[in-house]
């Protein structure tokens, strides 16, 4: 299956500072790419919707000042959490849709997930 | 509105079968998905189901569908210790380009 990177696995930042994730897609070009946040032992909640080429849409409730997302290619999309804050420590998890939907057929809507990236702010 | 409820927990003796529930409201939804997170990973899609079928069966894995409930089952046959982990139920609504809805996940314990 299309394989969905993320980099780095795991920070550790001070509080004020800004971190930057990346997501990649390895072997497939994705226009669209999710960026998910997930608490301990809680569901996966949307972030964003990252299109490339084009401004992330944020769900409400997200600060885009805050989390600020590029999609500059079709293989790579980046979180930046500016000014951290020990409530931001949380596991955040990106998702590519492929372009073209990768061996399932036109109307599949499958999303690759990364691995994860656990930020933790002290 | 959109929501996705699950059982936070389910323990089951290796070699049982286990069945994990998921209920949805959006009567549009159009794909229903089953995701499984191990400790510390992110997601790997372990089936899905188009809204207009019943069932569909995958090795072990059985999902059951029940449209008019908004009911979701996913049933693992013959349970082994390498099953415990979370499992998500999720929907889509239109089928292209929209993120996924995910419920909190069931915490599956497999005990041999």
């Amino acid at each position: 299956g299309a394989v969905v990177s993320q980099h780095p696995s795991r920070v550790i930042c001070k509080s004020g500072t800004s971190v930057k994730i990346e997501c990649r897609s390895l072997d497939f070009q994705a226009t669209t790419m999710f960026w998910y946040r997930q608490f301990p032992k809680q569901s996966l909640m949307l972030m964003a919707t990252s299109n490339e080429g084009s401004k992330a849409t944020y769900e409400q409730g997200v600060e885009k000042d805050k989390f600020l997302i590029n999609h500059a290619s079709l293989t790579l999309s980046t979180l930046t959490v500016t000014s951290a804050h020990p409530e931001d420590s949380s596991f955040y998890i990106c998702s590519a849709r492929a372009v073209p939907f990768v061996g399932r057929g036109a109307s599949y809507n499958e999303q690759f997930f990364g691995p994860g990236t656990r930020l933790t702010v002290l | 509105g959109e929501d996705v409820e699950q059982s936070l927990f389910l323990s089951v003796r290796e070699g049982d079968s286990s069945v994990i529930n998921c209920t949805y409201t959006d009567s549009s939804s159009t794909y229903l998905y089953w995701y499984k997170q191990e400790p510390g990973a992110g997601l790997q899609l372990l089936t899905y189901i188009f809204s207009n079928m019943d069932m569909k069966q995958d090795q072990r894995l059985t999902v059951l569908l029940n449209k008019k409930d908004k009911h979701l089952s996913l049933r693992i046959a013959d349970t082994q210790t390498g099953d415990s982990a979370i499992y998500f139920c999720a929907e889509s609504i239109f089928q292209a380009g929209t993120a996924l809805i995910f419920g909190k996940g069931t915490t599956l314990s497999v005990s041999s």
